[in-house]
């Protein structure tokens, strides 16, 4: 399973564009990128997935190099209400669509 | 269509003591998986199915059972529950398809003393 690293924490300041940055190093060639979130006591909600370049959604944008060894989650003007944890898994076809879920990163939003 | 549905929401179990976490999803779906979260931490795979009458171990199975007899039911089974249980268990679940994303359910908050 394609491990990943993401940062533990980031702050930010309500309408400011958060970007938040995943390593796959390990990435495998049928491996699609998804970033899920998630709020206290709930459990994760899918946000966007890709597999390459760039991929725009009404909450987020994901930004893919050509090597696919990172991706950054993008998401803009965020609001109080994106306070979360947010999670970049890497799929694994192979492995019977299981996803692995590391420590993710915890957003504070503030005013 | 209700999702992912989980029963109960919240549990208290002595230690010895066996449960049933009840899943149940109405999307038909194939892939159905479960979680643990400890306190701030990411979730862990304990089992999962990807179809009726085929379940496979994860990364944390120890101490737990499943069955998937139907599409829509995916019921994990502790026995003998343990302090080292106490967590929140997701159920989620996915049509297995290729970059296909999974859908999670509420969530059961479980505490053993």
């Amino acid at each position: 399973l394609a491990k990943t690293t993401q940062p533990i924490s980031m702050d930010s300041y309500e309408g400011q564009e958060v970007n938040i940055t995943c390593s796959h190093n390990n990435i495998a060639t049928n491996d699609y990128i998804t970033w899920y979130q998630q709020f206290p006591s709930q459990g994760p909600r899918f946000i966007i997935q890709g597999y390459k370049t760039k991929v725009t959604n009404e909450v987020a944008s994901l930004f893919i190099p050509a090597d696919r060894k990172s991706s950054t989650l993008s998401l803009p003007r965020v609001s109080l209400s994106d306070t979360a944890v947010y999670y970049c898994l890497v799929g694994d076809k192979a492995a019977g669509n299981k996803l692995t879920f590391g420590g993710g990163t915890r957003v504070l939003v503030k005013p | 269509n209700a999702g992912v549905t989980q029963t109960p929401k919240f549990r208290i179990l002595k230690i010895g003591q066996s449960m049933t976490l009840q899943c149940t999803q109405d999307m038909n779906h194939n892939y159905m998986y479960w979680y643990r979260q400890d306190p701030g931490m990411g979730l862990k795979l304990i089992y999962y199915s990807v179809g009726a009458g085929i379940t496979d171990k994860g990364e944390v199975p120890n101490g737990y059972n499943v069955s998937r007899s139907t599409t829509e039911d995916f019921p994990l089974r502790l026995e003998l529950a343990a302090p080292s249980q106490t967590s929140v268990y997701f159920c989620a679940s996915t049509t297995g398809g290729p970059g296909d994303t999974q859908y999670f359910g509420p969530g059961t908050r479980l505490t053993v003393l």
